[in-house]
């Protein structure tokens, strides 16, 4: 089946560090794969997809296909990153069935 | 646009009751999906609909669950004879082509 692994249920970096979410998954062909963010008392939102090869908000994410990997990045964390993030995948020339991860809750410290 | 509306937010129900979940989707979006959250979990897809269709219900139980998406009004998601595992937060999407846009999704408890 395929599957979509975070590892790290809870993060905790400090303003200013550099920040990763862990992402990888399992599919044998090309998927393609978005990071979603949930800040507190808001509902899910998209916050990139790796097709756009965007940055948003800082974050940037990579697709590995070698590693089979799309971890999150941000060279310098915010408070107010803080959130829930999930990794998610879905066949590839669609995004129809999302698959989700079991989410990474960051906490960015003063 | 005011966004993807799903309404109740909470919904308590007792064993052997009868949830239904609304989805009201986004002005312009034909296309919704239902996903459900159970605890430490992340979301695990269940249906997709279109107007009066069911396209892809693979995620979907066999028993008991069914999901419809009329010409007119919101799409239900509909959990007869409910049982405690059926617990859960339930989120619906919206989306006009590709971008999947969600609402604030229904925490269902049962007693």
């Amino acid at each position: 089946a395929q599957r979509v692994t975070q590892p790290e249920k809870l993060l905790s970096v400090f303003k200013g560090a550099p920040v990763e979410l862990k992402c990888n998954y399992s599919y044998s062909g090309s998927p393609e794969l978005f990071w979603y963010v949930q800040y507190s008392r808001q509902r899910l939102q998209l916050l990139l997809r790796h097709i756009s090869r965007e940055s948003i908000k800082g974050f940037t994410a990579d697709l590995n296909k070698g590693e089979t990997s799309f971890h999150l990045k941000k060279p310098f964390a915010q408070e107010e990153d803080s959130a829930m993030y999930y990794c998610a995948w879905a066949p590839s020339g669609s995004a129809r069935q999302l698959t989700f991860g079991s989410g990474t809750q960051l906490t960015v410290l003063p | 646009n005011a966004g993807v509306m799903q309404n109740p937010r909470h919904l308590v129900r007792r064993r052997g009751q009868e949830a239904r979940l609304r989805c009201s989707p986004m002005k312009g979006h034909s296309h919704v999906y239902w996903y459900r959250q159970l605890p430490e979990e992340g979301l695990k897809f269940m249906v997709y609909l279109q107007k009066e269709n069911i396209i892809d219900e693979s995620g979907m139980p066999k028993e008991r669950f069914s999901a419809e998406f009329p010409k007119e009004g919101p799409s239900i998601l509909r959990i007869q004879q409910v049982v405690r595992g059926d617990s859960a937060a339930y989120f619906c999407a919206s989306s006009p082509r590709n971008e999947q846009f969600f609402g604030p999704g229904t925490r269902l408890t049962v007693l």
